[in-house]
């Protein structure tokens, strides 16, 4: 099983600023079947990034993704109010398909 | 456009069983898997398994073996996930999720299912 490890646990910064996420993984990830998720408290995870680097669906450019092999990290350029979430990756390359503990990024 | 909706919350006692229903629409849901996370209050997305709808072949986590049944009536686009001999620490929000293409992450997500296991 491939263990997801998210740094930090927790991110304090101000809307306008850049957010880097990590998400590291206990064995290489095949083919960087890699994914991010931003969850607000009540709702479902919604789909940010997949394989690794490919912005889902309407999902603004200020998010971007990057890595390969065990580590990946979520970047969110500049931060907007909306952005104040808890941040997930999962791994979906080898069953079990893994998240990783979360990042919750919270105002400052 | 693409939905899926899980039936309603559930209160059980020890050792009893939950069986929950993801219905889908707006797509052909024989085309990708379901897969069911689950997420208990204030932790984290826990990976239970997936279900290829076309075949009805299936993958468990093993914390989950014996534990965990997933099948579907494609006749009405319905995906289920059953989970037996539930304990107190089965309390969660369950979802069914599906990509919108192949390897491409969960992209559609049901609204959850709370599950409260309780004597």
């Amino acid at each position: 099983e491939i263990v997801l490890t998210q740094s930090p646990g927790t991110l304090s910064l101000s809307p306008g600023e850049r957010a880097t996420l990590s998400c590291r993984a206990s064995q290489s990830v095949s083919s960087s079947y890699l994914a991010w998720y931003q969850q607000k408290p009540g709702q479902a995870p919604r789909l940010l990034i997949y394989g690794a680097s490919s912005r889902a669906t309407g999902i603004p450019d200020r998010f971007s993704g990057s890595g390969s092999g065990t580590d990946f990290t979520l970047t969110i350029s500049r931060l907007e109010p909306e952005d104040f979430a808890v941040y997930y990756c999962q791994q979906y390359g080898s069953s079990p398909f893994t998240f990783g503990g979360g990042t919750k990024v919270e105002i400052k | 456009q693409v939905q899926l909706v899980q039936s309603g919350a559930e209160v059980k006692k020890p050792g009893a069983s939950v069986k929950v229903s993801c219905k889908a629409s707006g797509y052909t849901f024989t085309s990708y898997d379901i897969n069911w996370v689950r997420q208990a209050t204030g932790q984290g997305l826990e990976w239970m398994g997936w279900m290829n709808p076309n075949s009805g072949n299936t993958g468990y986590a093993q914390k989950f073996q014996g534990r965990v049944t997933m099948t579907r009536n494609t006749s009405i686009s319905t995906a289920y996930m059953e989970l037996s001999s539930l304990r107190s620490e089965d309390t969660a929000v369950y979802y069914c999720a599906t990509p919108d293409d192949i390897l491409t992450g969960y992209a559609y997500w049901g609204q959850g299912t709370l599950v409260t296991v309780s004597s």
